[in-house]
């Protein structure tokens, strides 16, 4: 099956810094890539998504990179800002109904 | 429109105990599924519905049950709770499982197991 890796676990960043968030799949078949953020005790909520025949896509101080060939993709929050501070999760999905996540990356933006 | 709701919020079970998480949604979304979240795990799939009548398992099925009968309705039921099992519990639906439909969550379920 899929297996989704994702780094660093924990990142801090300076308020109006950028974060890079990395995650890399095992199944050449996915097609598909969307980005979650989980705020403290809240549920996660998609922020970005991308699929394989495209190499990077923006939203506003937010966008995602996807190299098919080295499989990893990338998120990427410029200008970031205190209520960036959250969990972010990356996902996979191999061309199918099932989306594999992964491990996540807390995020911290000190002020 | 409410979107996914998760009942309960909270749980604490003895070892051996049985209950019902229960997820429903009023989207008309056909894909229904349940993760499981902990630490420095992400979040894992228990089991997924592509469809009223039709479930399938994903990375983590054993001890859990799932049925779909109406495309609202998506319980997931411990047959004997183990302390293993203490989690947080996430449900969520979208519109197809067809690749590129986001998924919505549910508030999740926190459940202890002692």
């Amino acid at each position: 099956g899929e297996n989704v890796e994702q780094h660093p676990s924990t990142l801090s960043v300076q308020e109006g810094d950028s974060a890079v968030i990395k995650c890399t799949y095992s199944d050449s078949a996915s097609n598909y890539f969307p980005w979650y953020k989980q705020e403290l005790g809240k549920r996660p909520q998609l922020i970005i998504d991308i699929r394989s025949n495209v190499g990077e896509k923006k939203d506003q101080r937010i966008a995602v990179t996807l190299n098919k060939t080295a499989k990893h993709f990338s998120l990427h929050i410029t200008e970031t800002q205190p209520e960036d501070s959250a969990v972010y999760f990356c996902a996979a999905n191999a061309g199918n109904e099932k989306l594999t996540f992964g491990t996540g990356t807390r995020l911290t933006i000190i002020p | 429109n409410a979107g996914v709701t998760q009942t309960p919020k909270f749980q604490v079970l003895k070892t051996g105990q049985s209950m019902t998480l229960q997820c429903a949604q009023d989207m008309n979304h056909e894909y229904m599924s349940w993760y499981r979240q902990d630490p420095g795990m992400g979040l894992r799939l228990i089991h997924y519905s592509v469809g009223a009548g039709i479930t399938d398992q994903g990375e983590v099925p054993n001890g859990y049950n799932v049925s779909r009968s109406t495309t609202e309705d998506f319980p997931l039921r411990l047959l004997s709770a183990a302390p293993s099992q203490t989690s947080v519990y996430f449900c969520a639906s979208s519109y197809s499982g067809e690749p590129g439909w986001e998924a919505f969550f549910g508030q999740g379920t926190r459940l202890t197991v002692v």
